[in-house]
């Protein structure tokens, strides 16, 4: 399967502990994208890459959220001291960019997390 | 805010048309409009997008109004599977990819 992976597909974990997902993109996209989902909601942008540049960042994404990818390949999100209110899905999502003007983005199957 | 609005739900009926409207009115001359969809507890899937034209490929057809302030996306022959919520999206603007979604479209298919 060639589609972006997302790990892990399920996380529950307490209160005031750190998590980290995982994104491995589509090979050679250029662009990764982060969005958090939750229920009965559409997906609400975080932040995206190019490349391994953070270009912008939502508001959404408070100090206690960190993402990065590091080699230009895949990404790592992190919130720390998570709080009931992080539960959601959190989605990733990849895209090949030529020159700035925008591509098909491509999802993958998301990281549901629960917060105790 | 998304620049989109779609009816809450929608009911069809397995084998027949599904047509689902989205009105964009505030629509620029360079946004695309984007259709995904997200079928319960899976990430969003890539449908079909336009610009101006209609455009069809082998999951759907897009049709734009002639003033670009509304589309329709038609599922000719809708299956089971098809039930799903469905986004219709305006790309935002020139320099970013981020999408805007809204709370889009539940299509229940019936058999």
């Amino acid at each position: 399967d060639t589609g972006v992976s997302q790990n892990p597909r399920h996380k529950i974990t307490k209160r005031g502990q750190n998590v980290t997902f995982r994104c491995d993109p589509i090979s050679e996209h250029n662009r990764l994208y982060w969005y958090r989902q939750t229920l009965g909601q559409g997906p609400e942008f975080l932040t995206y890459f190019q490349n391994e540049a953070q270009l912008e960042k939502s508001r959404l994404l408070s100090d206690r959220f960190s993402a990065e990818r590091p080699k230009g390949s895949f990404s790592t999100l992190e919130i720390q001291r998570t709080e009931q209110g992080d539960s959601a899905m959190y989605l990733c999502a990849s895209s090949l960019v030529p020159r700035g003007v925008g591509e098909t983005q491509y999802f993958g199957p998301g990281t549901r997390l629960l917060v105790l | 805010d998304a620049k989109t609005t779609q009816p809450t739900s929608m009911d069809c009926a397995e084998g027949r048309a599904a047509n689902l409207p989205c009105n964009h009115s505030t629509i620029s001359g360079n946004e695309y409009v984007y259709w995904y969809r997200q079928i319960h507890s899976q990430g969003p899937q890539y449908i079909i997008h336009g610009l101006k034209n209609n455009e069809t490929n082998e999951m759907a057809s897009l049709i734009i109004t002639e003033d670009r302030k509304s589309s329709t996306l038609i599922l000719p022959h809708a299956t089971l599977r098809d039930t799903a919520v469905y986004y219709c999206i305006v790309r935002a603007s020139y320099n970013t990819d981020k999408l805007i979604f809204g709370t889009g479209t539940r299509l229940q298919v019936f058999p």
